[in-house]
Order: structure tokens, then C-alpha cells, then sequence
């Protein structure tokens, strides 16, 4: 199956600082993408739809000044993560929706663990 | 908002087959029904999915009842590394909301 691919796998930083996440469909095109966040023991929460060269869409609750998405091209979407916090400590993945696709499956990176000191 | 409902958990023994429920009875005619696994901190798999005929892949098998509103996730045989949570989802494939899935532990 397609391979997606998120970088960092895990990351530690300091309150109030930004990170960010990488989120590559590494053999094919990804018109659609979405980011999710997990934490413990809870399902996967949809934080956001992003569609290749628009902004994205946010679901109700989740602040887009403080998640900042980016989907430049058909194989990469970034998540960032301003000024995080400790309750921003999480689980982030993305997944992709295969280009041309209109019920395709959707194909999951890895996830990035953030924790927040 | 996750459209289906789960059993949280169920056991199976290894090499019997786990039949692993759903319920989705505000379905649309449009949406489809997905089936992913989560194995422990990692990304979600996807397995299959479908509209309304039965659906076979080299993982599992859908069965979809002819009302559409519930499906049975079946892995034939199923095996230590099928241990995982499992998530239904009803979606026309453009947004994938996860309900809460069900914990299948495979018992040797």
C-alpha cells in the first residue's frame, strides 16, 4: 500500500516554543490530507482537513492560530504547533487521501509523539 | 461526529475467527463503511471497506447487512498481531471522524 511518512517520530520541547511536524506521501499524490491528535487511551480526534494549495479546514474547537497547517504541494503537509504548552502533549498523525480517489482508503503516517515540558 | 457504535471490547482465540461488530443505523446512501486497525502507538491500518455488497481482501472480510445499518468486521484467522483496537467509520470519503473502536485482544 501508498506509504506515508511523518517526521519527527517524537519530540520534546520547551513551554512556549513551536514545533513542527512533517507529514510526506512518499509514492504518491495526496490531494487531501488530515491531521488527527490521540491521547492516552482515547480514539484518534480529526483536528483539521487540508487540501493541497487552500487553507485548511479546522473542526469546531480546535484553534487555528495555535495549529498551523500547510499543504504546499501533493506530497507534503506540515502541522505546526505555536507556543505549545503542556497540554498540548499528544499524539499528532496525518493521514492521506490518495489523489483521483473518490472513497479510497485513507493511508497513515507513523504519528509524531510531541510531549511539552 | 463518529456515525457508529462499537462493542469496547472482545477477546478471540488464536487461529479462530473474530467477528468484530458494528452498528451504523443513521447511515447515509452516499457513505461507505471503513474498517481500520490501531496496534498499540502507532498509526492507524487501513483493512476494507464498502457500500453495500460484501467485500473480501487478503486481511478480512466485510459483511454489510442489506439495510446497511450494521457490518461485521471478520479476520478468519485470526493471529497475536491481530491484536488491536479496530475503528468503524461511515464516511462519503471526505472526512473520517474515528468513534471509539473496539479492543480485540487474540488469546493463545
Amino acid at each position: 500500500g501508498a506509504v506515508v511518512s511523518q517526521h519527527p517520530s517524537w519530540v520534546i520541547c520547551k513551554s512556549g516554543t513551536s514545533v513542527k511536524i512533517e507529514c510526506r506521501s512518499l509514492d504518491f499524490q495526496a490531494t487531501t490530507m488530515f491531521w488527527y491528535r490521540q491521547f492516552p487511551k482515547q480514539s484518534l480526534m480529526l483536528m483539521a482537513t487540508s487540501n493541497e494549495g487552500s487553507k485548511a479546514t479546522y473542526e469546531q474547537g480546535v484553534e487555528k492560530d495555535k495549529f498551523l497547517i500547510n499543504h504546499a504541494s501533493l506530497t507534503l503537509s506540515t502541522l505546526t504547533v505555536t507556543s505549545a504548552h503542556p497540554e498540548d502533549s499528544s499524539f499528532y498523525i496525518c493521514s492521506a487521501k490518495v489523489w483521483g480517489t473518490v472513497t479510497g482508503e485513507l493511508f497513515f503516517g507513523e504519528g509524531s509523539r510531541l510531549t511539552v515540558l | 461526529d463518529a456515525k457508529t457504535t462499537q462493542p469496547p471490547s472482545m477477546d478471540c482465540a488464536e487461529g479462530r475467527a473474530a467477528n468484530l461488530p458494528c452498528n451504523h443505523s443513521t447511515i447515509s446512501g452516499n457513505e461507505y463503511v471503513y474498517w481500520y486497525r490501531q496496534i498499540h502507538s502507532q498509526g492507524p491500518q487501513y483493512i476494507i471497506h464498502g457500500l453495500k455488497n460484501n467485500e473480501t481482501n487478503e486481511m478480512a472480510s466485510l459483511i454489510i447487512t442489506e439495510d446497511r445499518k450494521s457490518s461485521t468486521l471478520i479476520l478468519p484467522h485470526a493471529t497475536l498481531r491481530d491484536t488491536a483496537v479496530y475503528y468503524c467509520i461511515v464516511s462519503t470519503g471526505n472526512q473520517f471522524y474515528f468513534g471509539t473502536g473496539t479492543s480485540l485482544t487474540v488469546i493463545p
